[in-house]
């Protein structure tokens, strides 16, 4: 149990456009997601949660109007990446929160690369 | 002072023998606490979670809770090569909020 998936698992896009990427808890319903960044040899960095129904907590120095995410489902979150750049590449990975386990089981991850 | 430390590491661990990784938080009213492994290039794996003081064991692993030292360790028993990785503390803060340490890389050598 606990399975989260994340379409696509990897992206090449030209600097200026916008990538969507999914994150979807196969199993369970999760109230909450939460949308991290890695870069190399780096920990994760927690950019925003994101609530079912309501509008994402961003972190400090993540801009919402860059990263938008939508969590219309209790399945289903999307992040998008808006007029991508070369320093936006890196290692997004999104994790759901299984209520009642009290942990985040994360998804595979995408790997983003602007050109 | 970061909420959850580690030792960046790497530690070098021989085949077959026990790998013991370290962690301290900050917050002293945290009360979960997880042990993820990440291999290189791959998403974090929850590994272990232990909520007690104390030792809590699951096959070759096993977490070491000290709320009063604010500390919490992770052993790995007959290491192997697979078990090369960084392994990631997390804690729930008393807030809510799970925080992450740096991560420890472990290179098991054959």
């Amino acid at each position: 149990g606990a399975v989260v998936s994340q379409h696509p698992s990897r992206v090449i896009c030209k600097s200026g456009t916008s990538v969507k990427i999914e994150c979807r808890s196969l199993d369970f319903q999760a109230t909450t997601m939460f949308w991290y960044r890695q870069f190399p040899k780096q920990s994760l960095m927690l950019m925003a949660t994101s609530n079912e129904g309501s509008k994402a907590t961003y972190e400090q120095g993540v801009e919402k109007d860059k990263f938008l995410i939508n969590h219309a489902s209790l399945t289903l979150s999307t992040l998008t990446v808006t007029s991508a750049h070369p320093e936006d590449s890196s290692f997004y990975i999104c994790s759901a929160d299984n209520v009642g386990k009290e942990t985040q089981y994360f998804g595979p991850g995408t790997r983003l690369l602007v050109l | 002072q970061k909420e959850v430390e580690q030792n960046s590491g790497p530690l070098s661990v021989p085949e077959g023998a026990i790998a013991s990784l370290n962690c301290t938080y900050s917050d002293r009213g945290s009360q979960s606490f997880f042990w993820y492994r990440q291999y290189s290039g791959k998403s974090p794996e929850l590994i272990m979670f232990i909520y007690s003081n104390g030792d809590k064991e699951d096959g070759r692993f096993t977490a070491q809770l000290n709320k009063a030292s604010q500390y919490v360790s992770l052993l790995i028993r007959d290491s192997q090569p697979s078990d090369s990785a960084t392994y990631l503390c997390a804690v729930v803060t008393s807030w809510g909020k799970l925080q992450f340490g740096a991560g420890t890389q472990v290179v098991v050598t054959p």
